[in-house]
């Protein structure tokens, strides 16, 4: 069956250094995979977007990498604020397909 | 410009009791989703409109859950009766007619606790 898998619940680190959180899957093919960041109470936000034919993205401080070989995405904030801290969660989409599957998250804690 | 609004943001009910979910998407966005997020997990889709048209309901627990998007704007979640295991997060979000963008904008979302 298809499944994500993002690294670990949660994660701390230190301001100022570069957070790695990481998302693989099994059993999927996607042509899209997302991360979004989610603060307490609230819904998710849009962060990126990566193709399959792509391998890196970036957004300011935040870089996005994709191997379909690996089968596996690496989300990096470098630099990190305390306000990073929140969880973050990949999602996929198939090739052709409106659905996106979400991972459990990776909660963020940045340590001033 | 407005996001996704939803309400009750808070609901408590005893089991067996129904309950439902409204939503307002962004204008002109013509794809609504819902999705039900439980403690510590991820989103899971429940239902996906296309104008007012369930083109994925394939998730939704037909049994006691329903939905509805009358004139392709606002949609209603409802749940009847409610169960125990039906305290989580309901999500809305919509997204633009051209998904190669990739984004869904998300409310804030409904906390059901039932008893």
């Amino acid at each position: 069956s298809q499944k994500i898998e993002q690294n670990s619940e949660a994660l701390n680190i230190q301001e100022g250094k570069t957070a790695t959180l990481t998302c693989n899957y099994t059993n999927y093919s996607p042509a899209y995979l997302q991360w979004y960041r989610q603060d307490p109470g609230r819904g998710p936000v849009f962060l990126l977007l990566i193709r399959e034919n792509e391998k890196e993205k970036r957004k300011e401080r935040l870089k996005v990498t994709f191997d379909t070989t690996l089968k596996q995405s690496l989300f990096h904030i470098t630099a990190s604020q305390p306000a990073d801290s929140a969880t973050y969660l990949c999602a996929l989409a198939g090739a052709g397909s409106y659905q996106l599957t979400f991972g459990k998250g990776t909660k963020l804690s940045v340590i001033p | 410009e407005a996001g996704v609004v939803q309400s009750p943001r808070y609901k408590i009910i005893e089991k067996k009791q129904p309950v439902a979910f409204w939503c307002n998407p962004i204008s002109g966005h013509n794809t609504l989703y819902w999705y039900r997020q439980n403690l510590g997990q991820g989103p899971e889709l429940l239902i996906r409109y296309e104008n007012e048209e369930a083109v994925d309901d394939s998730q939704l627990p037909k049994d006691r859950f329903s939905a509805e998007r009358l004139k392709g704007v606002d949609s209603t979640l409802k749940i009847q009766p409610a169960e125990l295991g039906d305290s989580a997060v309901y999500l809305c979000a919509s997204s633009p007619w051209d998904w190669d963008t990739g984004e869904l904008f998300f409310g804030e979302g409904s906390r059901l606790t039932v008893l």
